[in-house]
């Protein structure tokens, strides 16, 4: 079955980066983009970006268009990888990624989730 | 303040019927499908419903999803207890070029 397995949760200091990856099995990774979302304490989703397994396209959030956001991928271990730079007590939350289909479909197949504690 | 908006809670007896709304705009529901996702505490959202209203395997029947214009809904019927979850409304945006949330509802069951 498909699944997204994420690396174990990270507590940080303020100002240091965290790299978050997300182990995919069950499905062809090039095909599908994976998306992050995240949930800080007592709020609700926020998506953050979305990244081309294939190409190694990606699009953000405008929040995090300034470069604190990096998303990349090994094809070779069917994995992708989360990075948030300068990190702020604000980016507190969990993590997810996300496998996301089209427009019509969503994101439909999530992973456990990943604490990041700055 | 999310793009989606979402009552912040709504909550019905056991066996009843809820309904939770989702209101867009053209950028996002007005042109592109509605997205609901069931929350549970501790665990992964899971996906409820794609494409306005239909519902992925192993979802059940209780569950059911409209969209009129820019505005979508998920009704629950014959709630249950272990329907007390959060319930996110998504989309995507063509403006923003990204997906929006909705604020998330908190069903509780009387």
């Amino acid at each position: 079955q498909v699944q997204l397995v994420q690396s174990g949760n990270e507590v940080k200091k303020p100002g240091a980066s965290v790299k978050v990856s997300c182990k995919t099995s069950g499905y062809t990774f090039t095909y599908y983009d994976i998306n992050w979302v995240r949930q800080a304490p007592g709020q609700g989703l926020e998506w953050m970006g979305w990244m081309n397994p294939n190409t190694g396209n990606t699009g953000c959030a405008q929040k995090f268009q300034q470069g604190r956001l990096i998303m990349t991928r090994d094809t070779s271990i069917n994995t992708a990888y989360m990075e948030l730079s300068s990190l702020r007590s604000e980016d507190t939350a969990v993590y997810y990624c996300v496998r996301g289909r089209d427009y019509y479909n969503g994101m439909d197949v999530w992973g456990q989730g990943t604490t990041v504690t700055v | 303040q999310s793009v989606l908006t979402q009552p912040p809670s709504v909550s019905g007896a056991p066996r009843q019927r809820v309904t939770i709304s989702c209101s867009g705009s053209s950028s996002n529901i007005g042109n592109n499908a509605a997205i609901w996702y069931q929350h549970l505490p501790g665990e992964p959202p899971k996906l409820l419903i794609h494409y306005d209203e239909l519902r992925p395997s192993g979802v059940s029947d209780r569950f059911s999803g409209s969209k009129s214009g820019t505005s979508a809904s998920l009704a629950i019927s014959g709630l249950q207890s272990e329907d007390e979850a959060d319930y996110y409304c998504a989309a995507w945006d063509d403006s923003l070029n990204g997906w929006v949330f909705g604020g998330g509802t908190k069903l509780t069951v009387l």
